[in-house]
């Protein structure tokens, strides 16, 4: 059973425009996010978390939002840039425990 | 950051033989961890291994069949025993200690095909 869901395997997006991922997970225990960027030939890289105890978190062009509620989280990517394209995974942790669970990740496409 | 290497970069294997893949830090960490990635699949969890102690291996996964060393604080190495195709996959490592909390740094993979 996936504990962290990425439903979209893929998006396109048109260069300046708004993508948006979506994650869903079903463990309320998780209580830190990360999203990872993919490259081809390349390990993942981190590009922002949240902690449970925040709904919003901005780093530049990156903005994640957690809804615990409705166990789900989103990564905004304004405005999108062609080298944005990758593969993005969302990762979740209960604290205290290391280990992350990854969802299955989204390729997006950006557009020039 | 910690820059992490990993060979080989891709192999294509034999069913039955074994391949073992290497993976150094450029800075001594405690905790490294292997991960897999089948195709579409998610990153998994295969073990956390520490140096001077077992590996600690994830549901699903077994010492006899993903053997792991850690002989020091900068370099582990996985191997996949008695391959099948089912062992296709991209193998990563990666290590802990950034910034961030839970942030981990990866290694760029291992692509293995086995035949």
């Amino acid at each position: 059973d996936q504990q962290v869901k990425q439903n979209s395997p893929s998006l396109s997006v048109q260069e300046g425009r708004i993508s948006i991922l979506n994650c869903d997970y079903t463990n309320s225990m998780f209580d830190y996010f990360l999203w990872y960027k993919k490259y081809p030939a390349e390990g993942p890289t981190f590009l922002i978390s949240i902690s449970s105890i925040k709904d919003k978190n901005e780093d530049g062009r990156f903005t994640v939002f957690l809804n615990k509620s409705a166990k789900h989280l989103s990564l905004h990517i304004v405005p999108s840039q062609p080298g944005d394209s990758a593969v993005y995974f969302c990762a979740a942790s209960v604290a205290g425990n290391t280990p992350l669970v990854f969802g299955k990740g989204t390729r997006l496409s950006v557009i020039a | 950051s910690a820059v992490i290497s990993q060979k080989p970069s891709r192999d294509i294997c034999q069913r039955g033989t074994s391949l073992t893949i290497q993976c150094q830090v450029d800075s001594q960490v405690t905790m490294m961890f292997w991960y897999r990635q089948q195709p579409g699949q998610s990153l998994t969890l295969i073990a956390t291994a520490n140096q001077g102690s077992e590996a600690t291996y994830e549901s699903g996964f077994v010492i006899d069949k993903f053997p792991i060393s850690r002989p020091n604080l900068t370099f582990s190495t996985l191997t996949v025993s008695n391959m099948s195709p089912e062992d296709s996959s991209i193998y990563l490592c990666s290590v802990d200690g950034g910034l961030v909390l839970f942030e981990q740094f990866f290694g760029p993979g291992t692509r293995l095909t086995v035949l």
